[in-house]
This record gives structure tokens, C-alpha cells and sequence, in this order.
């Protein structure tokens, strides 16, 4: 069975700094996507970036990129810039393609310190 | 654009007593999901509806059970309420390609059973 795992519950960064939130998964699966979702304290989540298995090429959303060694099963977030608005919760989740399910980290909470 | 809208925000039950949790989206999305998510351990899935006419089990549906109304709406209902079932509850849907799928969630809904 896939398992991903977020080994670090919370972390901090200074305003406009860079942090890197870590994520490990198993599977079997050759091919899979992966996300990282931000929840802010008002609750309601939402996609951060994602990164299909197949494509050599760390995924970049502006300020956010990640970290993706598919031999290691690692897929960490780095956080550039870091900004007030960055605090909340990060998940991480696997997905296999043809199926619905996701299945998700136990989050990290991140804290931008002022 | 109203995404994924869930009501109530919040409930207080008493142990025994029973609810519905309502979930609508206006995505045209074919796929919906009900998470719980509690402290430490992530979000776990209840039920999820691969399409309009279909729900499936999740990893955690016990004392729960689910109507996918429509292709707008899937609701999540507890018969009997156990305190074991204070949690925040969240709907989500999938949207983009089959394949890729970010899913969308509602803001999500405070369930205490006393």
C-alpha cells in the first residue's frame, strides 16, 4: 500500500528567507503524480504545485518549487521569499493515475516569523 | 464562482443523535470526497463518489454513509453520533484531466458530538 509520510509537524522561517518542507512516499508505482497543498487558517485548501512522476523536471510555481528524487521517493517544497501569507498548513499527497483516491502526509505546519 | 460549497460550518450533537453534512459543487466535476481530518493524522478518507451513481468506501467509513444526490451534490450523514466522531469534515471534488485531477476543496465543517 502507497504511504506518504511528513516527517517534520512544524517548522518556521524568517520573513524572506527559504524553507524547505520535506515529504517521503512508498510505492510500487512507476507512474503517479504528487501535490503539495497549502491550508491557511481560515481552513479552506488549496493546490500549491504538483508534479507528475514521469517528467524529469522539478515543478516551480513562482516563489514555490520543489525537490523531486523519484529513486529516493522524496518530494520536498522550497519556499523562496518567504512571506506572512505563507503560514498554514502544507500537505503532501500521492495519486495514482486511473484511480480516485489520494492519499495524503499528516501535514507540517509552517510559521513565518515577522 | 461558488467552487465547493459545504453546509454547516458548524455543529454541536449529542452522542446518538444523527445529521446530515451537505456538499454541492459547481464545477461540473465528476468525482466527489468526503475527508475527515484530525490532529496528527493527516486527512483520512471517509467516501468518495467516482461519478454520478456510484460511492465507494474510503479508509475510514464506519458510523457514515453517503448520497450522491446528483452530479452537483454528495452528502455525508452520521446515523448515530460517537464522540470519536469530532473532527472537521471536508467535500472535495476533481477537476482538470482524469489523469492529473487537482481536487477542490469546500472551507470545510467543525463537528463536536458531546
Amino acid at each position: 500500500a502507497q504511504t506518504v509520510t511528513q516527517s517534520q509537524p512544524e517548522m518556521s522561517v524568517q520573513e524572506a528567507e527559504t524553507v524547505t518542507l520535506s515529504c517521503t512516499y512508498d510505492t510500487s508505482e512507476s507512474d503517479y503524480y504528487l501535490f503539495w497543498y497549502k491550508q491557511p487558517p481560515s481552513r479552506q485548501m488549496i493546490l500549491v504545485i504538483r508534479q507528475e512522476a514521469y517528467k524529469q523536471q522539478n515543478a516551480t510555481e513562482n516563489r514555490f518549487s520543489v525537490n523531486f528524487q523519484k529513486a529516493a521517493k522524496s518530494f520536498s517544497l522550497k519556499i523562496s521569499d518567504s512571506q506572512l501569507g505563507d503560514a498554514a498548513m502544507y500537505f503532501c499527497a500521492y495519486r495514482r493515475p486511473g484511480t480516485y483516491k489520494y492519499i495524503f502526509g499528516t501535514g507540517t505546519r509552517l510559521k513565518v516569523l515577522a | 464562482n461558488a467552487g465547493v460549497t459545504q453546509t454547516p460550518k458548524f455543529q454541536v450533537l449529542k452522542t446518538g443523535q444523527s445529521m446530515t453534512l451537505q456538499c454541492a459543487q459547481d464545477m461540473n466535476h465528476n468525482s466527489m470526497y468526503w475527508y475527515r481530518q484530525d490532529p496528527g493524522m493527516g486527512l483520512r478518507l471517509i467516501y468518495y463518489s467516482a461519478s454520478e451513481g456510484t460511492t465507494d468506501k474510503g479508509e475510514v467509513p464506519n458510523g457514515y454513509n453517503v448520497s450522491r444526490l446528483n452530479k452537483r451534490e454528495f452528502s455525508l450523514r452520521l446515523e448515530s453520533a460517537a464522540p470519536s466522531q469530532t473532527s472537521v469534515y471536508f467535500c472535495a471534488s476533481i477537476g482538470g484531466t482524469a489523469n492529473t485531477g487537482e481536487l477542490f476543496f469546500g472551507e470545510g465543517s467543525r463537528l463536536t458530538v458531546l
